[in-house]
């Protein structure tokens, strides 16, 4: 069974602060790795991926990726209040397979 | 910007009866999804479909479940005889391809209530 963990939260963070979510996973031949925000009610919406070790960085978030750990992080610099949501990590095994793993979520809260 | 929508937004059914949720995918797009998310908890994949069959499902889409692209452009999901557990949102989702980086995009979902 593929496991996708991240603590649940809430995670609060004052506005303007970094924000740091992570997410471990189970499988070692997963290949991509993904990061939703989800709003309540709301369908996810994808904020980047990543595929290989190391940082990524879009914008005001950066991704980072452990495969040798098996960790991925979302680092949110300059949070703002609309950030408040509850970001969903995900995983994607080898190419032939589309199936995507999702964790049960940290929730987010940017205290203005 | 093309999207993915779902059409209805909300569906109210009894428990036992038959429901068919449907999916406009992204027009290029040529990989189809069913997820569900199950309220509070985690989203949950349910089937991918590519080239008019099946490619992938879940332990949970059983029987009472099947896709369907009946013409060229709608995607559907049919439940078949829905039971209270059924009650989730369903979101369809599309990606033009399938590989490390290729992201699938979601439609703004369907919330069944069985009652």
């Amino acid at each position: 069974q593929k496991e996708v963990e991240q603590n649940s939260g809430p995670l609060s963070v004052p506005e303007g602060a970094i924000a740091s979510l992570n997410c471990t996973y189970s499988d070692r031949g997963s290949q991509s790795f993904f990061w939703y925000r989800q709003y309540s009610g709301k369908s996810p919406e994808l904020i980047m991926f990543i595929y290989s070790n190391g940082d990524k960085e879009d914008g005001r978030f950066t991704a980072q990726l452990n495969k040798a750990s098996q960790y991925v992080s979302l680092l949110i610099r300059d949070s703002q209040p609309s950030d408040s949501a509850t970001y969903l990590c995900a995983v994607k095994g080898d190419g032939g397979y589309q199936k995507v793993t999702f964790g049960t979520g940290t929730k987010l809260q940017v205290i203005p | 910007e093309p999207e993915v929508t779902q059409t209805p937004s909300h569906q109210v059914t009894q428990m036992g009866q038959e429901v068919i949720l449907r999916c406009v995918p992204i027009s290029n797009h040529l990989y189809f999804y069913w997820y569900r998310q199950i309220l509070g908890q985690k989203v949950e994949f349910l089937v991918s479909f590519y080239n008019n069959e099946i490619s992938e499902k879940s332990e949970i889409f059983d029987d009472q479940f099947s896709v369907e692209r009946p013409d060229g452009s709608n995607f559907t999901l049919k439940i078949r005889s829905t039971k209270l557990e059924d009650s989730a949102m369903y979101f369809c989702a599309s990606s033009p391809a399938t590989g490390m980086n290729t992201e699938a995009f979601f439609g703004q979902g369907t919330r069944l209530t069985v009652v």
